[in-house]
C-alpha cells in the first residue's frame, strides 16, 4: 500500500532551526512536495524534490533520499507566523499526490 | 504560479439542500482537477479526480451519486454536494494541474461548508 509518515506534533522556539521529517512508500516515484496549510485555510506550496539532495529556498530547505524513502523540511529563524500544519505529499506513478496527515508547528517567544 | 479561484468561499445551507463549489482555473488549462475534503486536524482526503470531457474517478467510499462532479471545460469544474447532511460539514478543496505529467497541483482557496 501507499503510506506517508510525519510526526503529528512539533513544537520549536523563535528564532530556532526545526526539522519535519517525512518518510514515503509509493506506486512509483515522480517526486515529493512539502506545503505549509494555515488554521481554516488552503495549502500553499513549499516545495517540491525529485532528485536526491537539498534544495534551498530562503528559510525552508527541504531534503529527499529516493534510497532511503526519506524527506525533511528544514525552517531556520523560525517566525511566530511560521506556525502552521506542514504536509508532505508524495506523487505516484500515476501522478495522484498521496498525503500525510500533516505536522502541526507551535512556534514558542 | 497559476492561480486557482474556488468560489465560495464559505457556505451555510440547510439540510436536504444541494450546494454548488465551483473551481476556476484563471491562467492555464487545468486537464485534471482533484476535490479534497479535509475535517478539522486531519488531512486532505482525495475525494475525486476529474479529467476534462470525462466522468470523475471517485475514491472509494465517496458516493458518486451525492458528489456530482462536472469538468466539462479545462478552466472550470464543479462540485455539487445534493442533499447535504450536517456531517458533509467541512473544507472542501480544489486542485488544478495542467498538462498531463505536469508535477505541480494548484490550490483553491477553499470552501467551508456548514449545513445546519
Amino acid at each position: 500500500g501507499q503510506n506517508i509518515d510525519q510526526p503529528t506534533e512539533m513544537t520549536a522556539t523563535e528564532g530556532a532551526i526545526v526539522q519535519i521529517n517525512c518518510t514515503y512508500q509509493t506506486s512509483g516515484f515522480n517526486g515529493l512536495f512539502w506545503y505549509q496549510q494555515h488554521a481554516g485555510e488552503a495549502p500553499t506550496f513549499l516545495s517540491y524534490n525529485v532528485l536526491d539532495g537539498l534544495e534551498e529556498k530562503g528559510r525552508f530547505s527541504s531534503f529527499l533520499s529516493r534510497s532511503k524513502g526519506y524527506s525533511y523540511l528544514l525552517l531556520k529563524e523560525l517566525q511566530m507566523k511560521d506556525s502552521a500544519s506542514y504536509l508532505c505529499a508524495g506523487l505516484d506513478s500515476n501522478y495522484q499526490l498521496i498525503w500525510g496527515a500533516g505536522t502541526k508547528l507551535i512556534i514558542k517567544p | 504560479g497559476a492561480v486557482v479561484s474556488q468560489h465560495p468561499s464559505w457556505v451555510i445551507c440547510k439540510s436536504g439542500t444541494s450546494v454548488k463549489i465551483e473551481c476556476r482555473s484563471l491562467d492555464f488549462q487545468a486537464t485534471t482537477m482533484f476535490w479534497y475534503r479535509q475535517f478539522p486536524k486531519q488531512s486532505l482526503m482525495l475525494m475525486a479526480t476529474s479529467n476534462e470531457g470525462s466522468k470523475a474517478t471517485y475514491e472509494q467510499g465517496v458516493e458518486k451519486d451525492k458528489f456530482l462532479i462536472n469538468h466539462a471545460s479545462l478552466t472550470l469544474s464543479t462540485l455539487t454536494v445534493t442533499s447535504a447532511h450536517p456531517e458533509d460539514s467541512s473544507f472542501y478543496i480544489c486542485s488544478a494541474r495542467g498538462v498531463k505529467g505536469d508535477t505541480e497541483a494548484f490550490f483553491g482557496q477553499g470552501t467551508r461548508l456548514t449545513v445546519v
